[in-house]
């Protein structure tokens, strides 16, 4: 059981938006930690998508969009294209644990 | 560019133990970190643990405390990661990641991952 919560699936249409939650608690995403958020396309290494809460890396289309408020954060991806569907991970550190952890992950599906 | 290559697969049997590499190019390696994060068949990612390659300081998972050796090799830019006493359980992809101690800016970019699978 992963420490910070994310839906198991999230599904779209082509071009639709939908948004990952990452729930945690305030030893993790409710400190100073930020979230960051990956993916991993099947059958591939993860890939950072979003860092700093919402940040993209060089490379990263701008319809990856991360926030955080309190102890959850989200990723947001608009315009869906099939090449999107994967598995998302979010990401941050615990204070209590003393270690990174990430939420369980979320299947993207495309309809 | 910055790229990470891990050493191939492995096969072990339960109670042996098993030692990945993850060589670095492209970045100076002893300004960063390396963290290992491993990935059991069809499971989310899971944090083992964390090494500074400039002191060579560790902090590793409590799940694997006891069980879990990480070092790194600053004359060839390659950290190393050894898993004892293996059990079935331990059956997964390996990745090694660029990051800090804290996975503060996130950990980029992965190696490639290395299969381990432990069966008798």
């Amino acid at each position: 059981q992963s420490v910070l919560t994310q839906p198991p699936s999230v599904s779209g249409a082509p071009g639709q938006r939908v948004t990952i939650s990452c729930s945690g608690s305030s030893s993790n995403i409710g400190s100073t930690y930020d979230v960051h958020w990956y993916q991993q396309l099947p059958g591939t290494a993860p890939k950072l998508l979003i860092y700093g809460n919402n940040n993209r890396p060089s490379g990263v289309p701008d319809r990856f969009y991360g926030s955080k408020s309190g102890t959850s954060a989200s990723l947001a991806i608009t315009g869906l294209q099939a090449e999107d569907e994967a598995d998302y991970y979010c990401q941050s550190y615990d204070t209590s644990l003393r270690g990174v952890i990430f939420g369980g992950g979320t299947k993207l599906t495309v309809l | 560019q910055v790229q990470l290559v891990q050493s191939g697969a492995e096969v072990k049997k339960p109670g042996a133990s098993v030692k990945v590499s993850c060589k670095a190019s492209g970045y100076r390696f002893t300004s960063y970190g390396i963290s290992w994060v491993r990935q059991a068949p069809g499971q989310g990612l899971e944090w083992m643990g964390w090494i500074s390659a400039y002191s060579g300081n560790t902090n590793y998972a409590q799940i694997l405390q006891g069980r879990v050796t990480m070092t790194t090799d600053t004359s060839t830019s390659t950290a190393y990661m050894e898993v004892r006493s293996l059990r079935s359980d331990d059956t997964a992809v390996y990745y090694c990641s660029r990051g800090t101690g804290s996975g503060a800016y996130g950990l980029d970019p992965w190696g490639q991952g290395t299969l381990v699978i432990v069966s008798s």
